[in-house]
Order: structure tokens, then sequence, then C-alpha cells
């Protein structure tokens, strides 16, 4: 499968603990968002990569929240000290470098609950 | 405001039927346009872009006004299978950022 993957598909975890997901973009692209989505809502952009460089993060993105990207590759998003609040699906999607590249491209998402 | 608001729906129609949503955003420097669908529990995909002349794909038409901010998805002959969320969506910004700022969602169900 040569698409966005995430992992894991589900976390269930206590209040308090901390957990990090997952995302591989598709190989050759140079771009990727994390995006978080809760019931009955449009997904939220937390924050961009382009290669290894995180270039803008969204106000939603607590002290609490971290994105990595370390090679340029896959990507990280840990959050710590999780509170019922964090209970939503987390979308990753990757675009490619043209310059008529537009289109985001979604993994199937992990769905975090903390009860 | 937000800054991208949708039809609240749900919207139930038979099979057959046309169905139209609409969309409005703030930003007037919003560069480019989309009409995503969701399916239930699933990630969203991209369905079409939208483009000021207009644009029809099978049974999808999507048309921008850029003077009234206005985004409008036409579905034509609708099938059991379109049972979705309808989610626009706007680019913000010309950079290489292009973060999607999205709707709500409309939900759509066709029924036999």
């Amino acid at each position: 499968d040569t698409g966005v993957s995430q992992n894991p598909r589900h976390k269930i975890t206590k209040r308090g603990q901390n957990v990090t997901f997952r995302c591989d973009p598709i190989s050759e692209h140079n771009r990727l968002y994390w995006y978080r989505q809760t019931l009955g809502q449009g997904p939220e952009f937390l924050t961009y990569f382009q290669n290894e460089a995180q270039l803008e993060k969204s106000r939603l993105l607590s002290d609490r929240f971290s994105a990595e990207r370390p090679k340029g590759s896959f990507s990280t998003l840990e959050i710590q000290r999780t509170e019922q609040g964090d209970s939503a699906m987390y979308l990753c999607a990757s675009r490619g470098q043209g310059a008529n590249s537009y289109e985001q491209y979604f993994g199937p998402g992990t769905r975090l609950t903390v009860t | 405001r937000k800054e991208v608001e949708q039809d609240p729906g749900p919207f139930n129609v038979p099979e057959g039927a046309t169905v139209a949503f609409n969309c409005t955003y703030s930003n007037s420097a919003s560069q480019s346009f989309f009409w995503y669908r969701q399916d239930c529990r699933k990630e969203p995909k991209l369905l079409m872009s939208v483009y000021s002349s207009g644009n029809e794909d099978g049974r999808f038409t999507a048309q921008l006004n850029r003077a009234s901010q206005y985004i409008s998805l036409l579905i034509r002959d609708s099938k059991l299978s379109d049972s979705a969320t309808y989610l626009c969506v706007v680019t913000p910004n010309a950079g290489n950022n292009r973060k999607l700022i999205w709707g709500l969602g409309t939900s759509l169900a066709v029924n036999p």
C-alpha cells in the first residue's frame, strides 16, 4: 500500500498518560500535516511540516502536544498528560512538492479515547 | 464567525433526487477551494476541487463565486452510495503551507 499510513488505528488510554502516534506519508511527499477531528466537527489544523521543518503550529497545539519529523519522512505526534478533551480522531495528510500539488492525501487516522 | 460555514443539514433525499450544498468563507484572500467526502468513521477524501469557472465531474457540479465568497456543490440523480458527510474546505493562503480550513460538514442520507 503506497498511501498514507497511521499507527495505531485506535488507542485507549487513561487520563494523565502519554501517547504517541505515528504517520508515514506517501514516500515522495515532502509536506505533512496533522489535523484533529472531534465528533460532529470538521477537521482542525494542528501543525505543518515541510521536510523536517515544522513551519506552522496552531494555537490548538498546547504545550502538552509535540510533533516531530526528524528525517523528513515519518512524523510522530505525542500528547503528554492526556485529558478527556483530547479524545478525537487524529488525521495525518501529506502533499507533494509540485507547484500545482494541491491535494492532501489522508491516512486512516488514529482514534484516541481518553478515559 | 467561523472561517467556513456550511448548511447545517442533515439532508434526507430519495434516490434520484438533486441536492445542493452551500458554503461561505470569510477570508477573501482564500486561494483554493475543495469539496471533500467523509464516510462514517473514515478519513476524508477529496471529491473535487472548485474553480471560478465551475467544474463538473459526472453527476457532481461545483461552483465558486469569489465576489460573494460562496461555494456550492450540486449532486444530480443521487445514489444510495452518495450517503456521506460533505465537507467544504478552503486554503487561506498562497504560500507553501496550504493548510486546509474545514466547514463542519453536511450530512446526506439518500433513501431507497
